[in-house]
């Protein structure tokens, strides 16, 4: 089966940049989707097709995705940006996620 | 605006079954690949299930295939999910997503919990 990595926990200042990386076996040739999850909430989309930011999503958010790492770039980041970030990508017709990262504003 | 609820979670016995449903509203629900995606307490996201449009095609994580069931009725707007045969480890708030192939279109519903405890 296909696996997705990430970092558990990522801290950063509030108005530094936050990176968040997504390992997996030639990811770069897949396409990558980040999703955020704040407490008690649904899963809501931030970036897809590696780079691309949904109607409605701040232009802080920004996304990559090569070789075997996509990485997901906060930039300017807000207290509100503090969340649960989970990468995913299909393998096959199925659906696979990273463990998930917590993003830590202090 | 897009809605999805789910409903027909709860407490059920090891062994038991449930049946899910998401009712949809806002888009054009047959023309959209719908899926299942679970999370248990504590724990990250778990893709469950996926069904194309028309509902003829239809795919399964390893953890549940050959116990759950997906399914879709066009006229309804609703997606189903029949489990059976369920185990603590299938604990978790199941969540309903409507997506289409560019991954632009990605919305998720509240979540159901479902509870396998004896």
């Amino acid at each position: 089966s296909y696996d997705l990595t990430q970092p558990p926990s990522v801290s950063v200042s509030p108005g530094q940049t936050a990176s968040i990386t997504c390992s997996g076996d030639k990811l770069g040739e897949k396409y990558a989707s980040w999703y955020q999850q704040k407490p008690g909430q649904s899963p809501v989309l931030v970036i897809y097709q590696d780079s691309k930011r949904p109607s409605g999503i701040p232009e802080r958010f920004s996304g990559s995705n090569s070789g075997n790492t996509a990485t997901l770039t906060i930039s300017g980041t807000q207290a509100v940006d503090e969340a649960d970030y989970y990468c995913q990508a299909w393998d096959s017709s199925t659906v696979v996620f990273g463990g998930g990262t917590k993003l830590t504003v202090l | 605006e897009v809605q999805l609820l789910e409903s027909g979670g709860g407490l059920v016995q090891p062994g038991g079954s449930l049946r899910l449903s998401c009712a949809a509203s806002g888009f054009t629900f047959s023309s959209y690949a719908m899926s299942w995606v679970r999370q248990a307490p504590g724990k990250g996201l778990e893709w469950v299930s996926a069904i194309s449009g028309s509902g003829s095609r239809t795919y399964y994580a390893d953890s549940v295939k050959g116990r759950f069931t997906i399914s879709r009725d066009n006229s309804k707007n609703t997606l189903y999910l029949q489990m059976n045969n369920l185990t603590a480890e299938d604990t978790a708030v199941y969540y309903c997503r409507v997506y289409d192939p560019t991954g632009a279109f990605d919305i998720w519903g509240q979540g159901t919990m479902v509870t396998v405890s004896s």
